[in-house]
C-alpha cells in the first residue's frame, strides 16, 4: 500500500513568515495527493488536492505541487497567520484509500 | 448540506466493557470510512464500506472490533471488549467516490473514547 513521510513538528513560526512542510510518499499506482488540516477543536477538513503530475493545488494562500519525479507534495504558504495554527496531514490516495501522515503541528505566534 | 454526523462525542468506559459508535454520512455518499486516531498520530483506516459491502478491513482488529452498514447508509462501529490501548478518537468519513481518484473525504467531528 501507500506510505507517506511527513516533516516532524512542531513548527513554530512568527506571523508573516514563510512556511514549508515537506511531504514525500511511496505508492504502487498513480495516487491523488491531498493535504488535510485539523484546527484546534475541529474535525479534519480538506485543505487542497492535486490529481496528476505537475498539478498545483491551492487554497487559503497555501499551495502544493504534485512532483511525480521526486514523489513529493510539499505544502507552502508565503505569509502565515495566527489563524493557520493547526495540524497538517499529507495524504496520498490510491483506489479510494487514503493513507495519512503523522501530521505536522504548526504554531504561529504574533 | 448536512455534514457527517457522529455520536456520542465523548465516551468513558472501563476496560473489558463494550462500546458502540454511530455515524451518519452525507446523503448520497456511497463510501464510508472508520478511522482510529491515537493522540499525536495520523488517522489509521479501520474499515471502508462501499454502499453496504466491505472494501477494506485489513487493519480492523476483528477479535474485538466489528462494524456494519446494513442499509448502505448509516454505520455502527463496536468494540467488545475494550482495552486500554483503544483510547483514541474514532473518526467517520464519507465520500462520493465510486471509482477513480481525487475524491474528497468529508469527516465527522469524531468520538473521543477513553478506556480506564
Amino acid at each position: 500500500g501507500d506510505s507517506v513521510t511527513q516533516m516532524e513538528g512542531p513548527v513554530t513560526l512568527s506571523e508573516e513568515a514563510f512556511l514549508t512542510i515537506n511531504c514525500t510518499y511511496t505508492a504502487t499506482g498513480y495516487p491523488s495527493l491531498f493535504w488535510y488540516v485539523q484546527y484546534p477543536g475541529e474535525g479534519l477538513q480538506l485543505l487542497l488536492k492535486a490529481t496528476k503530475a505537475d498539478d498545483k493545488g491551492s487554497n487559503k494562500g497555501f499551495e502544493a505541487t504534485y512532483r511525480k519525479e521526486t514523489t513529493s507534495f510539499h505544502l507552502e504558504k508565503g505569509s502565515v497567520q495566527v489563524s493557520d495554527s493547526a495540524v497538517y496531514f499529507c495524504a496520498p490516495s490510491s483506489y479510494q484509500k487514503v493513507t495519512f501522515g503523522t501530521g505536522t503541528k504548526l504554531q504561529v505566534i504574533p | 448540506e448536512a455534514g457527517v454526523a457522529q455520536s456520542p462525542r465523548y465516551k468513558i468506559i472501563e476496560k473489558r466493557q463494550s462500546v458502540a459508535f454511530w455515524c451518519n454520512p452525507i446523503s448520497g455518499h456511497a463510501t464510508l470510512y472508520w478511522y482510529q486516531q491515537i493522540l499525536g498520530q495520523g488517522p489509521k483506516l479501520l474499515i471502508q464500506f462501499q454502499n453496504n459491502g466491505v472494501v477494506d478491513d485489513s487493519q480492523l482488529p476483528k477479535d474485538r472490533f466489528s462494524a456494519e452498514r446494513l442499509k448502505g447508509v448509516d454505520s455502527t462501529l463496536k468494540i467488545q471488549p475494550a482495552k486500554l490501548e483503544d483510547s483514541a478518537v474514532y473518526l467517520c468519513a464519507s465520500s462520493l467516490a465510486i471509482a477513480g481518484g481525487g475524491n474528497e473525504q468529508f469527516f465527522g467531528p469524531g468520538t473521543r473514547l477513553t478506556v480506564l
